[in-house]
């Protein structure tokens, strides 16, 4: 299993405020795929990059892809309370099958 | 909406127990795949299905297997229910698998055994 880790575990800001989460292997990755879930509900994909060094924009979020492949961060300029949720990034591996989840970055933005 | 539904909502069952979880891909997408999801475990791969053949097995428990139907449904079931298998189940479903594999899920099933 190629294991992602995902830092911070816990992140709690003001709303406005600027934030990025990273997610980090040993392994490198076909692909990686970013998915926001909140409380009950399946996750939803966001985002999903391909080529090392790729970086894609969504509205006020930005992510990357290493280089290697094998690392991507989420970048939140300005975050409001609608962004708050858990941060997940998945990896497919070689095998092109199933999704490897990072345990996730539960995001809280107050007001 | 993400085109991918799963019942029932919510289960509640005893130790022992024997149970179903169904699960509709959306239109046009052959895989489905079978995550658990516990707090201390995270979202974890248990089995994917393409086009009604096995094609991946993740940390699926003996105790449990899956199937998926001509029509493209799948269901996973659980017998011999323990404490621990208490998770949030969720099916997802892709148009192909590969380099790229976008997984779309449905609101999942929470499971509680008592």
């Amino acid at each position: 299993t190629q294991l992602l880790e995902q830092s911070p575990q816990f992140l709690s800001i003001q709303e406005g405020e600027n934030l990025t989460v990273y997610c980090n292997s040993s392994s490198v990755f076909s692909s990686l795929q970013w998915y926001r879930q909140e409380p009950g509900e399946g996750p939803v994909l966001l985002v999903t990059v391909v080529t090392g060094g790729e970086v894609k924009k969504l509205k006020r979020l930005t992510f990357q892809f290493g280089d290697a492949r094998k690392d991507s961060s989420l970048h939140i300029t300005a975050a409001q309370p609608g962004d708050t949720g858990l941060y997940l990034c998945a990896g497919v591996g070689n095998s092109g099958y199933a999704l490897n989840f990072g345990k996730g970055t539960s995001l809280l933005v107050t007001p | 909406d993400s085109g991918v539904t799963q019942t029932p909502k919510h289960l509640i069952t005893a130790t022992g127990q024997r149970v179903t979880l169904r699960c509709s891909p959306r239109s046009g997408d052959l895989s489905v795949y079978w995550y658990q999801q516990s707090l201390d475990q995270g979202l974890q791969f248990l089995i994917q299905y393409y086009n009604g053949e096995e094609r991946a097995k993740g940390n699926i428990l003996e105790r449990f297997s899956a199937q998926q139907f001509p029509d493209l449904h799948s269901e996973l079931n659980l017998s011999s229910l323990e404490l621990g298998d208490s998770a949030l189940y969720f099916c997802a479903s892709s148009r192909s698998s590969g380099r790229i594999n976008e997984q779309f899920f449905g609101p999942g099933t929470r499971l509680t055994v008592l």
